[in-house]
């Protein structure tokens, strides 16, 4: 069975840019969530996808954004970036979404200059 | 706000001995706990979970305990071995409020098991 899938694993933008990044949940795995990991604050919650809709949303501004498809893959979009933004972006799948396990991708590393 | 606190950011323990890790929360709304293992450039996988109604989870060489009097857990590695030398995170969430769809996390422990 594969894993989560995130794709790109690197990347480098420049201030004022936009990103996005994607997540292929596992097959039959309805919910994505997504969280951003930096070394001073460790993994914070972004948002949570179920069925296209999203059920929960972080303390993050509005330059983040994201959506699902009707296939359960997840897209997270940041605008505008800002060299803060650096971070690794997780992207984790679960059937229902519920509180526990997640299974999580390897992460999309974005640099921004 | 940090709601969930992993106080120690790194620990070193010999092979063999016992790894204690330690997490603490401020939520009392939150009623299910995890361990995530994190290995550099790899995605966190999950460890071990605990429910507010447990105080004791075990499988195999780890055992969660959870203290909800005094908001603690921690996670026990016995005997610890050079291949759990990895970041630890605590997470929790809450099944109330529309929160169960989200894990607050700590900010991880690095575990050093040394032959």
């Amino acid at each position: 069975k594969a894993g989560v899938t995130q794709t790109p694993r690197y990347l480098i933008k420049t201030r004022g840019q936009q990103v996005t990044l994607s997540c292929s949940p596992i097959s039959g795995h309805r919910s994505v969530s997504w969280y951003q990991q930096t070394p001073g604050q460790g993994l914070q919650f972004l948002f949570e996808y179920f069925s296209e809709t999203q059920r929960n949303k972080g303390n993050f501004p509005g330059r983040f954004s994201g959506r699902q498809f009707s296939n359960s893959r997840s897209e997270m979009n940041v605008s505008t970036l800002e060299l803060g933004d650096s971070a690794l972006y997780l992207c984790a799948s679960s059937l229902q979404g519920m509180s526990g396990e997640l299974f999580f991708g390897e992460g999309s590393r974005l640099t921004v200059l | 706000d940090q709601q969930v606190k992993q106080n120690s950011p790194s620990l070193s323990v010999q092979e063999g001995r016992i790894s204690i890790l330690n997490c603490d929360y401020t939520n009392s709304m939150f009623d299910y706990f995890l361990w995530y293992k994190k290995y550099p450039a790899e995605g966190p996988t999950f460890l071990i979970s605990i429910s507010s109604i447990k105080d004791k989870n075990e499988d195999g060489r780890f055992t969660v305990f959870l203290n909800k009097s005094a908001k603690h857990l921690s996670l026990h590695i016995v005997p610890s071995q050079p291949g759990d030398s990895a970041v630890y995170f605590c997470a929790a969430s809450s099944n109330s409020g529309g929160s169960n769809y989200k894990l607050t996390f700590g900010k991880g422990t690095l575990l050093t098991v040394n032959p």
